[in-house]
């Protein structure tokens, strides 16, 4: 089974604060995906990577940043946390089979900032 | 830029209902299609997915035809259970080398089920 973990299910924050979501693969998946879940808005792509050092800006990318240092672990960084960036935060880990690529989500951060 | 677009909801149903999610697409070429599951607290899961027009995707009772035509690809089940509550999303992707499978939502459904 493919297992796709998230360093914290809940966490709270202040305004200004640095904070880190790690999220990590078990699968040697080559790419991986930050979302980020909002009600009304679906899912929304942050950043992506698809190897080790490479990355990507999804949608959304204006107040975070990203780091893949080794292939199973991608993590999420805000520089400075706002209140607009409280959310569920969804990592994904992705493979190709047979020309379709399959993703496989994490349990999700809810990311509360006051 | 490609698009997806849901139902709105929630939608509520007594158990053993017909169930249907609506899903349209806006996509040049020919996308896969997919639709994942979230339970209450959970990330999301796959449920099925659909690679060429006319391919029917199933899995637990649920289907969902990818139809080129109409650009649709509509979630059904023939009679739900409460343990079917949750939210639905539908989604598309590409199968291109430099997509890396990005994936492209619709807002999402809300599902009840009622005893």
């Amino acid at each position: 089974d493919v297992k796709v973990t998230q360093s914290s299910r809940y966490l709270v924050k202040r305004t200004g604060e640095k904070v880190f979501l790690e999220c990590v693969q078990d699968m040697d998946h080559e790419n991986m995906f930050w979302y980020r879940q909002d009600p009304g808005l679906g899912l929304r792509l942050i950043y992506f990577s698809y190897d080790v050092k490479m990355k990507e800006k999804g949608d959304i990318p204006e107040g975070y940043s990203v780091s893949r240092e080794k292939k199973e672990r991608f993590s999420l960084i805000l520089e400075s946390a706002s209140t607009n960036q409280t959310s569920m935060y969804l990592c994904a880990s992705s493979f190709r089979l047979a020309g379709v690529y399959e993703q496989y989500f994490g349990p999700g951060t809810r990311l509360t900032v006051t | 830029g490609n698009s997806v677009t849901q139902m709105e909801g929630p939608v509520t149903l007594s158990e053993e209902a017909f169930l249907t999610i609506n899903c349209t697409y806006t996509a040049t070429g020919y996308p896969s299609l997919f639709w994942y599951v979230q339970y209450p607290g959970e990330g999301l899961q796959l449920l099925l997915k659909a690679t060429k027009a006319d391919d029917k995707g199933s899995n637990k009772g649920f289907e969902a035809t990818y139809r080129k035509e109409t650009t649709s690809f509509h979630l059904e089940k023939g009679s739900v259970q409460v343990s079917d509550s949750a939210v639905y999303f539908c989604a598309l992707s590409w199968a291109g080398g430099t997509s890396y499978g990005k994936l492209t939502f619709g807002q999402g459904t809300i599902l009840t089920v009622h005893p």
